[in-house]
């Protein structure tokens, strides 16, 4: 079966320009998470889908980061206009079944390392 | 104060020696516990999930203290193969997972 696919793997802009990164969950997977990683750190949660409803954006930066998953499945975040600050590894990780009521674990895929010029 | 806190090493230990380390949260609803693996410029896999109960994997052994707030986790026998980072995961009442910053674990031979 195959797993979380994300791309670019590898994605290196200027300053100011936009970037859009895709995921692909694992097949049947309703809940989708789009995490930021930085060096030496834990990831961090950016925002979280059930289906195609954004469930937890709270610490998404809303002026320049934008997300969406369509139809439930294929999900892509932007950002316009990248600062250096996020130069980091953006995972993407899906798991099954709500998370309101049952918590099972995710896979991740393998990041898109940003780098920011 | 961060949610998830992890020493963050790195721990240096022979091979076939015993490694245990802890994480602390600060959440005391917090709900279910994990450890993920994470190996250099690689994703984060899951390790185990850990029980009140404890629960033991092979070499690996996690506990659960709920009074204290933390979790930790044992590697017997270790191998070189588990140097890695290994990230401790806490959830709260509304799925959201929170990671440690992890703990560098270094096998040497």
């Amino acid at each position: 079966e195959a797993g979380v696919v994300q791309s670019p793997r590898y994605k290196i802009i200027e300053k100011k320009q936009p970037v859009a990164f895709w995921c692909n969950p694992i097949s049947g997977h309703n809940t989708l998470y789009w995490y930021r990683q930085n060096l030496g750190q834990g990831p961090e949660l950016l925002i979280r889908y059930e289906n195609e409803e954004a469930v937890d954006d709270s610490q998404l930066p809303k002026d320049r980061f934008s997300a969406e998953r369509l139809k439930g499945v294929d999900s892509t975040l932007k950002i316009q206009p990248a600062e250096l600050g996020d130069s980091a590894v953006y995972l993407c990780a899906s798991s099954f079944g709500e998370t309101s009521v049952l918590v099972s674990e995710q896979y991740f895929g393998p990041g898109t390392r940003l780098t920011v010029t | 104060r961060k949610e998830v806190e992890q020493d963050p090493g790195p721990f240096n230990v022979p091979e076939g020696a015993t490694v245990a380390f802890n994480c602390t949260y600060s959440n005391s609803a917090s709900q279910s516990f994990f450890w993920y693996r994470q190996d250099c410029r690689k994703e984060p896999k899951l390790l185990m999930s850990v029980y009140s109960s404890g629960n033991e994997d092979g070499r690996f052994t996690a506990q659960l203290n709920r009074a204290s707030q933390y979790i930790s986790l044992l590697i017997r026998d270790s191998k070189l193969s588990d140097s890695a980072t290994y990230l401790c995961v806490v959830t709260d009442s509304w799925g959201k997972f929170q990671f440690g910053a992890g703990t560098q674990v270094v096998v040497t031979p």
